[in-house]
């Protein structure tokens, strides 16, 4: 089984509109972590947002916030307020485990966003 | 301060040569990570360092990929008798050892290797 689900391959926003994009993952680890990454065109992986198993609460870093549905195994990105720049290839990813810095990360397969002007 | 810096950018090289990937990751991190990213995919783990020590490898698709990273900071990722199927990005991250809460894994630009 995928250990991350991202269903929508591509996604089109109207500037200055939200669009939120979806992930599910699944794991038997209690422990883990969920990540977003940008990926440009240039290809480089720029880190966004963190959501932890344990996080009560929604995790937020400016126009992103993560919608995490536990029970639902969902860690929906959000992004308010589009731009231009925001046009990307988005991944999900999760750490089975509790360190970032000892265990891999699981990717999906990623949703590519453009921003329409 | 530096990220991760990897080399060459871009790499072609003829079915059946051996060809050889450079990491540079942050300084003091103890982890790093090679990841394999093909076209249209997300990337997938090849091999994990804590230091030198090479603690995972099991991602390597073939006996014909190795890693090292032998006074623990950069690494090189070689490929031998490349294959088409060889052609990706690959990708290079790094992390303190110990990140239990929102540090992320850091990654470099890539080596975008094309075999013809």
């Amino acid at each position: 089984a995928q250990k991350i689900t991202q269903t929508q391959p591509g996604m089109f926003v109207q500037e200055k509109e939200a669009v939120t994009l979806d992930c599910t993952y699944d794991t038997s680890d209690p422990s883990y972590g969920l990540f977003w990454y940008k990926q440009p065109s240039s290809g480089e992986m720029i880190f966004l947002i963190y959501q932890g198993s344990y996080d009560q609460q929604n995790a937020t870093e400016g126009r992103y916030s993560l919608n995490f549905q536990k029970a639902r195994k969902s860690a929906n990105l959000v992004i308010s307020a589009s731009q231009l720049g925001d046009s990307a290839m988005y991944f999900c990813a999760m750490r089975e485990g509790k360190d970032t810095g000892a265990n891999n990360l699981f990717f999906g397969t990623g949703t590519r966003l453009t921003v329409i002007p | 301060g530096a990220g991760v810096s990897q080399s060459p950018r871009y790499k072609v090289a003829k079915r059946g040569q051996d060809v050889a990937l450079r990491c540079d990751p942050i300084s003091g991190h103890v982890s790093l990570f090679w990841y394999q990213q093909a076209l249209g995919q997300g990337p997938e783990f090849l091999t994990y360092f804590q230091n030198e020590a090479q603690l995972d490898k099991s991602g390597l698709p073939s006996d014909r990929f190795f890693a090292e990273r032998p006074e623990g900071s950069v690494s090189t990722l070689k490929i031998q008798r490349t294959q088409q199927e060889d052609s990706a990005v690959y990708l290079c991250a790094s992390s303190p050892l110990g990140s239990y809460s929102n540090q992320p894994q850091h990654f470099g630009d890539g080596t975008r290797l094309s075999i013809l």
